[in-house]
């Protein structure tokens, strides 16, 4: 079974700061993905940004890259030029490539709020 | 298509009664999913479809649960004789296919009295 772990309850930051979300995981599997997803107050959960095990490069979607060091089994999330729209719930969570089931295992999540 | 649609979007319910909830995953989207979300917890994986076929059911899923996918299409989730710990948000996700993006409804939240 796979675990997801993030230290970080909530973290407040000023727009336009750059700020990073923790994560670590533990898994036996050498096939996987990573994700971070953002769940803004009663709205639905969207992606964010997605690793794949298997590539080094750490994955960049615009603000948001990672930082994924497969060794240590950590997965962080670098948002840069923070905005007000980031506020929101973060979870990062597993996925197991291949080989059927494939549910989400997310961690209990971060709660970032950008201060104007 | 505008994505995945949960309905109702809240429900309240006394405790010892059954509710049931309904997941329109995206059309195409064969493979789809139930999870629960507690207060200040993360999601956590219920039960899995491919087409109509449920393949994965989570230790979290008591008897008291039950999951359909009838002809591949929508999903209705079943909970009878619901409890107070049954309390939280069911959140439902479709996946074209393996290895591409999980796309997640609004969720119902459930408050049992």
């Amino acid at each position: 079974a796979q675990t997801v772990t993030q230290s970080q309850p909530e973290m407040s930051v000023q727009e336009a700061e750059t700020v990073t979300l923790s994560c670590t995981y533990d898994t036996s599997e050498n096939n996987y993905y990573l994700f971070w997803y953002k769940q803004p107050p009663s709205r639905q959960m969207i992606l964010v940004i997605r690793q794949e095990a298997y590539k080094q490069q750490n994955a960049t979607e615009n603000r948001f890259s990672v930082n994924f060091q497969k060794a240590a089994k950590s997965f962080s999330l670098k948002i840069s030029d923070s905005q007000l729209g980031d506020t929101a719930m973060y979870f990062c969570a597993f996925m197991k490539r291949g080989g059927g089931a494939d549910g989400l295992t997310f961690g209990k999540g971060t709660h970032l709020i950008i201060q104007p | 298509d505008t994505g995945v649609s949960q309905d109702p979007r809240h429900k309240i319910t006394k405790r010892g009664q059954n509710v049931t909830f309904r997941c329109d995953p995206i059309s195409e989207h064969n493979r789809l999913y139930w999870y629960r979300q507690t207060l200040g917890q993360g999601p956590e994986f219920l039960t899995y479809f491919q087409n109509e076929a449920q393949l994965e059911k989570s230790r979290l899923l008591s008897d008291r649960f039950s999951a359909e996918r009838p002809k591949g299409s929508f999903s209705t989730l079943e909970i009878q004789r619901t409890e107070q710990g049954d309390s939280a948000m069911y959140l439902c996700a479709s996946r074209y296919r393996e290895n591409t993006e999980a796309f997640f409804g609004q969720g119902t939240r459930l408050t049992v009295v």
